[in-house]
């Protein structure tokens, strides 16, 4: 089974704090995802990467950045949080060639 | 560009009845995927049904059903004998051939009492 892991359910951060969360998946696949999930909004891309180091901007990476050093990881970075990110991140990872993504449990971040 | 569209907020149902998901989807692409994801409460998405959009057959899985017709742009999903275990969001999302993004719709609150 595909096995796509966030490293926190739940995080509290302060805002303007620097805020990183952490996705890692088990399947050597070379998509991986970054969405955000908001009531009445569905899920929204934030940024994805088809390869270590390579990334694209999705429809909302403002106050977002990413870090894919290795294949495995796929980093989320909050420079300075606020109130406004406070929502549910969801990471996701796909293989070339076969089309369904595969997510994690998701992390929910309230900024306070 | 490509949008996703489920009308259905919430929907309220109780145990052992049928209920069906709506689905309407937009796209200028000829080949085109798409896909039913259950969002239990542990927040994890799983993985349902993917479609290609060559393919109209309807297809059942046990309780569940999808019903793809290209001539409405729709793709509905019905679960049939409704269970409390079915309670969940399900998204439905749409991808194009060559592009990397999912493009989902807002989700579809299903409560299902006992």
């Amino acid at each position: 089974d595909v096995k796509v892991t966030q490293s926190s359910r739940y995080l509290v951060k302060r805002t303007g704090e620097k805020v990183f969360l952490e996705c890692v998946q088990d399947m050597d696949h070379e998509n991986m995802f970054w969405y955000r999930q908001d009531p009445g909004l569905g899920l929204r891309l934030i940024y994805f990467s088809y390869d270590v180091k390579m990334k694209e901007k999705g429809d909302i990476p403002e106050g977002y950045s990413v870090s894919r050093e290795k294949k495995e990881r796929f980093s989320l970075i909050l420079e300075s949080a606020s109130t406004n990110q406070t929502s549910m991140y969801l990471c996701a990872s796909r293989n070339r060639g076969i089309t369904e993504a595969f997510f994690g449990q998701g992390t929910r971040l309230t900024v306070v | 560009a490509q949008k996703v569209t489920q009308a259905q907020t919430e929907i309220s149902v109780v145990e052992k009845e049928d209920v069906t998901l709506d689905c309407v989807y937009e796209t200028r692409d000829t080949t085109y995927y798409l896909f039913w994801y259950k969002q239990p409460p542990s927040g994890e998405l799983v993985f349902l049904i993917r479609r290609n959009s060559f393919d109209e057959q309807n297809e059942i899985s046990g309780r569940y059903s999808w019903n793809f017709q290209k001539s409405t742009s729709s793709f509905n999903f019905t679960i049939t004998a409704s269970q409390v275990v079915d309670s969940a969001v399900y998204f439905c999302a749409l991808k194009s051939e060559y592009g990397n993004k999912l493009v989902f719709g807002a989700g579809t609150i299903l409560r299902v009492k006992s």
